[in-house]
């Protein structure tokens, strides 16, 4: 079992619909759960960071974790197209940092 | 300010040879890690350099090896080169030492093939 489990997708999405991104994860040491988002041939940028269990929200992107379920989540309000890329969960503790997989979301117009 | 950079953006190699990639942190960062993110897959922890040192390391062999400067400007050495080293080389840099806790901004990657 890998200790970050991503939805692979793809998944394709009407404009303006709400999309929903998870990961599960095995290691119950860590603490800060990030969302990077990667475009193609470009490197990973950061949406969100929350550190443990609670929601936060930013813009038209909410960020969940739920540690007792080992559960993390983002979602998109109001999808565009220009969100068509790849969404790379990402957890940590101490210095070690793991990513999943990523899943490919494409927003069609 | 300038973001993170890297060179070069591909490079084809053969199986054996000796392989440098660089980066250049965004100003004012001291601190650079490396990630190797094979393809449809996420990026994998190499190693981080914190003022010159190397501060962590993951599951890489001793061949994967690097170096910071004191302009926190960095490289990633890869020698003996294998086919799975195939993949794109992220360099990521912040402002402080620990992974977790401060925003990484990444570079746009080096494309290395291996043949």
């Amino acid at each position: 079992q890998k200790e970050v489990e991503q939805d692979p997708g793809p998944l394709s999405v009407p404009e303006g619909a709400i999309v929903s991104l998870n990961c599960t994860y095995s290691n119950s040491a860590f603490q800060y759960f990030m969302w990077y988002r990667q475009y193609s041939r470009k490197g990973p940028e950061l949406l969100m960071y929350t550190y443990s269990s609670g929601n936060k929200e930013d813009g038209r992107f909410t960020a969940q974790v739920d540690k007792s379920s080992k559960y993390i989540s983002l979602f998109i309000r109001d999808s565009q197209p220009s969100d068509s890329a790849t969404y790379l969960c990402a957890m940590s503790a101490s210095d070690d940092m793991r990513f999943g997989a990523g899943t490919r979301l494409t927003v069609k117009p | 300010e300038t973001g993170v950079t890297q060179s070069p953006t591909h490079l084809i190699k053969t199986r054996g040879q000796q392989v440098t990639l660089r980066c250049s942190s965004q100003s004012g960062h001291n601190t650079v890690s490396w990630y190797q993110q094979a393809l449809g897959q996420g990026p994998q922890f190499i190693f981080q350099y914190y003022r010159e040192e190397e501060n962590g390391r993951g599951n890489f062999p001793p061949r994967f090896s690097g170096l910071q400067f004191p302009n926190y400007s960095s490289e990633l050495n890869v020698n003996a080169l294998e086919l799975d080293d195939s993949a794109l080389y992220l360099c990521a840099s912040s402002p402080g030492t620990a992974l977790s806790r401060n925003e990484q901004f990444f570079g746009p990657g080096t494309r290395l093939t291996v043949l």
